[in-house]
């Protein structure tokens, strides 16, 4: 059965630094990767789609990597403000696909000013 | 805007009540999802649907109930049956292919 670790759980950091947020899964058979952004309260925004055969994605200062025979994605957050404290979720597809997401816990994001 | 739209946001269940919460999105997606998250959780599947009038159980189906007669909608309902709803729960549906999902608001859901 496939599980989602993120590692940290929690992370503080000052504005202006680069971060990275980690996450593993077990079975190396995904359709894709997701990261997702969690406000407290609030549903989830899609921050990045990566599909099983590609490497990376970028949005902005955000980009994603995949090594799927590790079984490991990063997110990389470049210069980090305040306004990216938030939950960070990552979740993968499985490889079926009838579109099932299966979650890590999250890594909660603190920026300070 | 195309989007889901959850209600309501809040929710109060008394003790042997059914409650059913509403989901309802405007992006044509063939397919739709309830997921619960519990504090420091990640989210769980409840049910999914990739048709309508068809629907399957997720990870975590006991003490629920859905259906889904219509593509745009697709109810939940918390039964009695269900000794734990406290929860937020969240709505998603999906165009297939490497789309990302697309998520709703959420309800919370309490006990009274």
């Amino acid at each position: 059965k496939q599980e989602v670790t993120q590692i940290p759980a929690a992370l503080s950091v000052p504005e202006g630094e680069n971060l990275v947020l980690n996450c593993s899964f077990t079975d190396s058979a995904i359709y894709n990767l997701q990261w997702f952004r969690q406000d407290p309260g609030k549903g989830l925004t899609s921050l990045l789609l990566i599909q099983s055969s590609q490497r990376e994605q970028t949005s902005g200062r955000l980009n994603a990597s995949l090594d799927k025979s590790s079984g490991r994605s990063t997110l990389y957050i470049a210069a980090s403000q305040p306004g990216d404290s938030a939950t960070y979720l990552c979740a993968v597809m499985d490889g079926g696909s009838q579109g099932n997401l299966i979650f890590g816990k999250g890594t909660k994001l603190s920026v300070k000013p | 805007d195309g989007g889901i739209t959850q209600s309501p946001k809040y929710l109060f269940r008394k003790e042997g009540q059914n409650v059913t919460l509403s989901c309802e999105q405007n992006l044509n997606h063939d397919a739709m999802y309830w997921y619960r998250q519990d504090p420091g959780q990640g989210l769980r599947l409840i049910y999914y649907s990739q048709i309508v009038n068809d629907f399957q159980k997720g990870d975590i189906a006991e003490g629920y109930s859905v259906s889904r007669e219509k593509k745009e909608s697709f109810p939940l309902t918390v039964t009695s049956a269900q000794k734990n709803p406290t929860a937020f729960y969240l709505c998603a549906s999906w165009s297939l292919g490497n789309q990302p999902q697309h998520f709703g608001d959420g309800t919370r859901l309490s006990i009274l």
